[in-house]
């Protein structure tokens, strides 16, 4: 059963506008949660974390927030540029032992339009 | 700025060949990670390495082991490929296996199975 579900395959998003790509869990022993960005035959690069601890993380254009008792994250980018065109994933890790492994989604394909 | 290197990019192997792929950071990090990403899935961790001299499995071991050479590589080998190893795998590191360390990937190696 999947533990990080990124429910929408893809969204279209005009450029200027605000992009917000969606992800829930199930695992309650989540406690860290990262998205990455991957453009076609790259590696994913890592674009922005959260904790648990906080609901809200800004770095520059992107914005993380967090809903521990929905269970639920997004990310915003505002405003979308074509350069943000790529697959977005979300993973979670939990704290101690298991603290190696990161559990992706399935990822998020953002099409900006100009 | 190399970061994660991977090699080769691409190859096709027949049933029951053997491969090895190969992987080095320049970042002087402490771990290291195998991952695979099948169509339309997330990427699924395979084996780690949390320091020079000690490697776990992931969530998809069976099929693959992984040598960690030095602290700089990190190797991953099919015995016998089967069909259902064809994918795209990516090698990672991070200073530590701790869940605020961002994971470094490198481009992947695209690998088929006839």
């Amino acid at each position: 059963d999947q533990q990080v579900k990124q429910n929408s395959p893809s969204l279209s998003v005009q450029e200027g506008r605000i992009s917000i790509l969606n992800c829930d869990y199930t695992n309650s022993m989540f406690d860290y949660f990262l998205w990455y960005k991957k453009y076609p035959a790259e590696g994913p690069t890592f674009l922005i974390s959260i904790s648990s601890i906080k609901d809200k993380n800004e770095d520059g254009r992107f914005t993380v927030f967090l809903n521990k008792s929905a269970k639920h994250l997004s990310l915003h980018i505002v405003p979308s540029q074509p350069g943000d065109s790529a697959v977005y994933f979300c993973a979670a890790v939990g704290s101690g032992a298991g603290s190696y492994q990161l559990t992706f989604g399935k990822g998020t394909k953002l099409s900006v339009i100009p | 700025n190399a970061g994660v290197t991977q090699t080769p990019k691409f190859q096709v192997l027949k049933t029951g060949q053997s491969m090895t792929l190969q992987c080095a950071q320049d970042m002087n990090h402490n771990s290291m990670y195998w991952y695979r990403q099948d169509p339309g899935m997330g990427l699924r961790l395979i084996y780690y390495s949390a320091s020079e001299g000690t490697t776990d499995k992931g969530e998809v071991p069976n099929g693959y082991n992984v040598s960690r050479l030095n602290k700089r590589e990190f190797s991953l080998r099919l015995e016998s490929a089967a069909p259902s190893q064809t994918s795209v795998y990516f090698c990672a590191s991070s200073w530590t296996g701790g869940e605020d360390q961002p994971q470094h990937f490198g481009d992947g190696t695209r690998l088929s199975i006839l």
